[in-house]
């Protein structure tokens, strides 16, 4: 039922582009994203609430495709300050509750 | 606005001793869930309150108990701790379902 997240790792140089994706064998009510820094809490990122719907926000955005049960974090001209493991949580329909991902450990070097 | 504050931030226990920890969610928020991370790991899913009520639960035994007060605050109880429950145990609000959820620093618990 956990979300399955490639790369497991990724290793950037300052100005790099990422992808992050993000497949569940459920269908899929929504995906949200969330980075967490070494030793803190997650943080919220966004929300895809539709299938085929796209998000973002500065550099940061993100597809749901709902036919698929697949998402994909995308990361534009890196910075210093994207380092982090990255989570998605997905909810099935009926459930409220967020199950998360494997994460995927993102380093930006500069 | 203080965001989601949880209590204590560190906390060490025996085997076989009982822990209560605390979370007070963001100012607006209704709706609490509790998880339990392990070193390296993503959030595991423990369960979700709403309305004083158990919604949601995810695959963890009775010994995890919890409660969610008239304010909208909540406990984690765990009964019988073993070694393996070690981990950062992490409180997250929102605004019922579906939405942004914010999560408090975390309580880090080491059984010993």
């Amino acid at each position: 039922q956990q979300p399955v997240q490639s790369p497991q790792a990724v290793i950037l140089r300052e100005g790099e582009d990422a992808v992050i994706n993000c497949s569940s064998s459920k269908a899929l009510y929504s995906v949200h994203w969330y980075r967490q820094k070494h030793g803190e809490a997650p943080v919220f990122l966004m929300i895809l609430l539709k299938g085929g719907e796209q998000k973002g926000h500065d550099k940061i955005s993100a597809s749901f495709n709902e036919k698929k049960q697949q998402s994909s974090l995308y990361l534009t001209a890196s910075q210093l300050s994207y380092s982090g493991t990255y989570f998605c949580g997905t909810e099935t329909f009926g459930t409220d509750k967020l199950i998360f991902g494997t994460g995927t450990r993102l380093q930006v070097f500069p | 606005d203080a965001g989601v504050t949880q209590s204590p931030t560190h906390l060490i226990k025996t085997r076989g001793q009982q822990v209560t920890l605390r979370c007070s969610p963001k100012s607006g928020h209704d709706t609490v869930s509790w998880y339990q991370q392990a070193l390296g790991q993503g959030p595991q899913f423990i369960f979700q309150y709403y309305e004083e009520e158990e919604r949601q639960r995810g695959n963890f035994p009775d010994r995890f108990s919890g409660h969610q007060f008239p304010n909208y605050s909540s406990e984690l109880n765990v009964n019988a701790l073993l070694l393996g429950d070690s981990a950062l145990y992490l409180c997250a609000s929102s605004l019922g379902g579906n939405t942004e959820a914010f999560f408090g620093q975390g309580t880090r618990l080491t059984v010993v």
